[in-house]
């Protein structure tokens, strides 16, 4: 168990529709990270945030958006959603004290889009 | 750009044979290493880092040197275990730069 917690593990959902996904990183960590894993694309870094602020941006569509709260959870927003977002999308943390930390990642939230 | 390109699976061997899984990067700077492992139904976890040139990883019999003048960072097991079957991700880490290979299956036989 990494201490790393995504809800909900499941989401089934159609076309069209907006979807939320939350992570809670490990006590005392101040980086969050998203990833999107799908077999075409492979895991790709979707978005980084540190104590509240956006901190690096990857792959990620205008279509989604993430926010980091004071109480360092963090929250994947997904709207307008296409059968090809349908993925598992992974939450990691580290402490963010320094760059190329190693991340812990959550069991992650599968999203199926019909 | 960066990237890093990791061999394709699934590589099936039988208990207690040899492991390598390659994995090469290009890279701009100084970046860190990374082998993480999944396993059925989990979220990845680390396997073992290295996080400037020559170093030398190794957890639970796995390693992995960075070779900067090869730009590789292999993973070898001298005995693998039926145990060790899942995939395999190799990670090249930068300042603010996450790039995973598209991971190894791995198939341990009794």
């Amino acid at each position: 168990d990494s201490g790393v917690t995504q809800t909900p593990k499941h989401l089934i959902t159609a076309t069209g529709q907006r979807v939320t996904l939350r992570c809670s990183p490990r006590s005392g960590d101040l980086s969050v990270y998203w990833y999107q894993q799908s077999l075409d694309q492979g895991l790709q870094f979707l978005i980084q945030y540190y104590n509240g602020e956006e901190r690096a941006k990857g792959n990620i569509l205008e279509r989604f958006s993430a926010q980091q709260f004071p109480d360092l959870h963090s929250e994947l927003n997904l709207s307008s959603l296409e059968l090809g977002d349908s993925a598992l999308y992974f939450c990691a943390s580290s402490p963010g004290r320094q760059n190329q930390e190693t991340q812990y990642f959550g069991p992650g939230t599968r999203l199926l889009v019909l | 750009g960066n990237s890093v390109t990791q061999m394709e699976g699934p590589v099936t061997l039988s208990e207690e044979a040899f492991l390598t899984i390659n994995c090469t990067y290009t890279a701009t700077g100084y970046p860190s290493l990374f082998w993480y492992v999944q396993y059925p139904g989990e979220g990845l976890q680390l396997l073992l880092k290295a996080t400037k040139a020559d170093d030398k990883g190794s957890n639970k019999g796995f390693e992995a040197t960075y070779r900067k003048e090869t730009t590789s960072f292999h993973l070898e097991k001298g005995s693998v275990q039926v145990s060790d079957s899942a995939v395999y991700f190799c990670q090249y880490s930068g300042t603010y730069k996450y790039i995973f290979g598209t991971g190894t299956r791995l198939k341990v036989l009794a």
